[in-house]
């Protein structure tokens, strides 16, 4: 059965360095998203992706964050200058219509 | 802006009983899932419904659009259903931006 893929599962940086968490959507999959989860909160929308640009965005994703479709299979959240904030598990999700599809999530530890 | 309410925040069971996790919403929405996290974190999509009921294997999910209310129903409780339940919502056609409740932790005792 296919899946959403996360890399790393586990990224530990230093406040202020860029991190760049990496996930392969389904293939045939049209929409992606990121969310993050506070460790002990809810999970949170961070943005959407349709036909290479931004379909919607939340107001945690501000200048620090971006997001890319490098090639046909990667789907990229880059946040530019980490703050110890920014510590959380960060899922990227694909759906073709309404259902969404997680990946495992990468853990970043900002110290 | 759309608030996700569920209750209970904890539930404990035996293993064997009837369970059942609500959620609630405050503004009108285009549809509603169910999603299951496991400890180590990952999320599981069980359900995502915009009217009436559906079931897969133990798993009921059901909604009252009027009502603006769902409920997840699992039959015959297991152990290995033990997890953190959470309702979602997503509103205005976006095919993004669901809105979370904060979970419902169910503990299943053998």
């Amino acid at each position: 059965e296919p899946e959403v893929t996360q890399t790393p599962s586990h990224q530990v940086t230093q406040m202020g360095q860029e991190v760049i968490l990496r996930c392969v959507p389904i293939s045939n999959h049209l929409y992606f998203y990121w969310y993050r989860q506070i460790l002990g909160q809810k999970v949170e929308f961070l943005v959407s992706f349709y036909n290479n640009e931004i379909s919607e965005k939340s107001e945690i994703f501000d200048d620090q964050f971006s997001v890319e479709r490098p090639d046909g299979s990667n789907f990229t959240l880059k946040i530019r200058s980490t703050k110890l904030e920014d510590s959380a598990m960060y899922f990227c999700a694909s759906s073709l219509i309404g259902e969404q599809f997680f990946g495992p999530g990468t853990r970043l530890t900002v110290l | 802006k759309n608030e996700v309410e569920q209750s209970p925040q904890n539930l404990t069971a035996q293993e064997g009983e009837f369970i059942t996790i609500n959620c609630s919403y405050s503004v009108g929405i285009s549809a509603l899932h169910w999603l299951q996290q496991h400890p180590g974190g990952g999320i599981v999509s069980l359900f995502m419904l915009s009217s009436g009921k559906k079931k897969h294997g133990r798993l009921i999910a059901t909604i009252n659009i009027q009502e603006k209310h769902s409920s997840l129903h699992i039959t015959a409780s297991h152990p290995r259903d033990s997890a953190v339940y959470i309702c979602a919502v997503g509103y205005g056609g976006s095919q993004g931006n669901l809105i979370f409740g904060k979970g419902t932790k169910l503990s299943v005792k053998p």
